[in-house]
């Protein structure tokens, strides 16, 4: 079956604008999860889903960082006012229950 | 933050031999979950093992966890170049409704055809 799918796979922007990054998990699965990762580190959570219902974002770096699943699948992370320092890969998994997540390819983002 | 810390960082051994790499991790956890990553792509789940679990095996692989040291390792038996890859360990928290994993930094494994 289908794993999770993210896009885009690239996107570069300039400073200020704004960005939507899609994930559309894997069917069936509960929760969805978002991370993002830099260089050479391990991925970092930014903010968690089950269902439609936003459990947890402690992870969000800060108000221009925001979260959404409304119908409980497909989610959107979008990034106001891009800054240099949000160029990271941002990845999403989704995960039937608690244990294993599975993780899509990752949008890497490039912020000039 | 990074919770989990892989030892080494780096890694380089001949194809045939046995790669074996350490994680210690800092708050009780759910499970412990190892994840691979090649260059440039994305992280493919590897095993999961439960606390109350002390080892477990899938094909090549091994892994054991130790929750009185905060520790695991990986083991990976007659390896393969196409097992170069970064490697992480992975912990679920215990307690409550938090899921999210805390990721270490990785070790970086090289097997030299």
């Amino acid at each position: 079956g289908a794993g999770v799918s993210q896009s885009p796979r690239y996107k570069v922007t300039k400073r200020g604008q704004d960005v939507a990054l899609r994930c559309d998990p894997i069917s069936g699965h509960v929760s969805l999860y978002w991370y993002r990762q830099a260089l050479g580190q391990g991925p970092e959570f930014l903010t968690y889903f089950n269902y439609e219902a936003q459990q947890d974002k402690s992870g969000l770096p800060n108000d221009r960082f925001s979260a959404e699943r409304p119908e409980g699948s497909i989610s959107t992370l979008t990034i106001q006012r891009t800054e240099q320092r949000d160029s990271a890969m941002y990845r999403c998994a989704s995960s039937f229950g608690r244990d294993t997540q599975y993780f899509g390819p990752g949008t890497r983002l490039t912020v000039l | 933050s990074q919770q989990g810390e892989e030892d080494p960082q780096a890694l380089s051994i001949q194809e045939g031999e046995n790669a074996t790499m350490n994680c210690s991790y800092k708050t009780s956890i759910n499970n412990l979950q190892w994840y691979r990553q090649n260059s440039g792509r994305g992280l493919v789940h590897l095993i999961l093992i439960r606390s109350n679990e002390r080892e477990k095996h899938s094909g090549r692989l091994r892994v054991t966890l130790d929750t009185s040291k905060k520790s695991s390792s990986l083991l990976i038996t007659a390896s393969r170049a196409a097992d170069t890859a970064s490697y992480f360990c992975a912990t679920a928290p215990l307690s409550g409704s938090a899921r999210q994993l805390t990721f270490g930094s990785g070790t970086q494994l090289t097997v030299l055809p």
